[in-house]
């Protein structure tokens, strides 16, 4: 059974640049996070959807960031403008619920120059 | 408010030892609790989980926790520790109440097994 799948792995772009992360979960998996990672620190979540419907998005700064499930699949994280402080890992995970143990992708590396 | 402690940055351990990881938590109902592991440039790999029942869990790799609800912990642990088990453990908390509650990460622990 494929696992979670991020792409890209890795991300370089200059500030104020746009970015977008895409994620496609686990097969049956009706939830999915996304996480952010700083180096050093455990994973701390952005937004957590219960198929299509966003259900928790109180830590994603919504100023600059968006994200989208259309048709509770894969789903899409982006940021607009980029600041330098936003590099870190972007996590992707899904879950058969909310209370069942996630898997994790292997996150994609942003750097903001 | 939930919260999860894991009072090590790094623990040091020879191959063929057994290895500890501590964690303690705080929640408000009963607790799910999860260990989970990453690799240099790899997302989490689940370990093992206690939702209710024994307080002994078994999981991947060996490994075990020890849920102690008096102690508010959820220690892993390995009778003998293998050069390969060096990586970052996480420790992971949600409440069991209700379905809004998210997991919530420590840290993180690096443990490092040297032959």
């Amino acid at each position: 059974e494929a696992g979670v799948v991020q792409s890209p792995r890795y991300k370089i772009i200059e500030k104020k640049q746009p970015v977008a992360f895409w994620c496609n979960p686990i097969s049956g998996h009706n939830t999915l996070y996304w996480y952010l990672q700083n180096l050093g620190q455990g994973p701390e979540l952005l937004i957590r959807y219960e198929n299509e419907e966003a259900v928790d998005d109180s830590q994603l700064p919504k100023d600059r960031f968006s994200a989208e499930r259309l048709k509770g699949v894969d789903s899409t994280l982006k940021i607009q403008p980029a600041e330098l402080g936003d590099s870190a890992v972007y996590l992707c995970a899904s879950s058969l619920n909310s209370y069942n143990e996630q898997f994790f992708g292997p996150g994609t590396r942003l750097t903001v120059l | 408010a939930q919260s999860v402690a894991q009072p090590e940055d790094q623990v040091n351990v020879a191959e063929g030892n057994p290895l500890t990881v501590k964690c303690t938590y705080s929640v408000s109902g009963n607790p799910y609790l999860f260990w989970y592991v990453q690799y240099p440039n790899r997302g989490l790999q689940f370990l093992l989980k206690y939702i209710t029942g024994d307080n002994l869990v078994k999981g991947s790799y060996g490994f075990e926790a020890e849920f102690n609800k008096s102690q508010t912990s959820f220690h892993l642990k390995k009778p003998s520790a293998l050069v390969s088990d060096s990586a970052l453990y996480f420790c992971a908390v949600r409440d069991g109440r209700g379905s809004q509650g998210n997991l919530i990460f420590g840290k993180g622990t690096k443990l490092s097994v040297k032959p």
